[in-house]
């Protein structure tokens, strides 16, 4: 059981470049999501999935794109990378997220983390 | 919107010893889950702690343990017995169900704690 997999762990790219974090999870979570996390800014909402097929924006989702074809992968793609986006991005899963209910499992409203990439653009 | 505040940047503490880290927040909700994540210089999340708005106990794993005060919004972690391992980058989070931020998880800023032999 492998949880939450990111790739690539580090990237260099220069402005203007295209390239796609990759994102895959083996726990069938319906939930998945990217954040970004800054110095002194804490981790940011980037993009958000409940379901294969449905996708949606968080709180900095200028210059990303994502799709979910699958349950199991969330590919993170920077159209044209501007030095604004040099940082650490994370995919997080979770069975749910964001169901209120006392019958849910334990883990249902947890999120599990990748390791993280770092990202820095010239 | 809601918001969630770490007013300590950074934090020290003596080994063996207990230090307490702040979080507040900010929210019309009443039904809500807290968290306290740990990131340590490997840069992996690893959840601390969860905590129900619906519940009046207070959530403790092991060394560590919460003081949720629901009415004044604070939602502190405490670690007691501090060891080496601690050290790391400490994230207090909001998990609303609805409004703007439905369903996902609000972080705040961090506090970095540093523990000393």
């Amino acid at each position: 059981n492998a949880g939450v997999t990111q790739t690539p762990k580090f990237q260099v790219l220069k402005t203007g470049q295209s390239m796609t974090l990759q994102c895959a999870q083996d726990m069938n979570h319906e939930y998945m999501s990217w954040y970004r996390q800054d110095p002194g800014m804490g981790l940011r909402l980037i993009h958000y999935s409940v379901g294969a097929g449905i996708t949606d924006q968080g709180e900095v989702p200028n210059g990303y794109n994502v799709s979910r074809s699958t349950t199991e992968d969330f590919p993170l793609r920077l159209l044209s990378a501007a030095p604004s986006q040099t940082s650490v991005y994370f995919c997080a899963s979770s069975p749910t997220l964001g169901l209120l209910s006392t019958s849910l499992p334990s883990g249902a409203n947890v999120l599990t983390f990748g390791a993280g990439s770092r990202l820095t653009v010239l | 919107a809601q918001t969630v505040t770490q007013s300590q940047p950074e934090m020290s503490v003596q080994e063996a010893e207990t230090v307490t880290l702040s979080c507040t927040y900010d929210t019309s909700e009443s039904d809500y889950y807290l968290f306290w994540y740990k990131q340590p210089p490997s840069r992996q999340m690893i959840l601390v702690i969860r905590q129900e708005a619906y519940k009046q106990q207070n959530a403790t794993e092991n060394r560590f343990s919460v003081n949720f005060q629901k009415a004044a919004k604070s939602f502190s972690l405490k670690i007691s017995d501090s060891q080496l391992g601690d050290a790391a980058m400490y994230f207090c989070a909001f998990l609303g169900f609805y409004g703007g931020s439905q369903g996902n998880l609000i972080f705040g800023k961090g506090t970095k704690l540093s523990v000393k032999p």
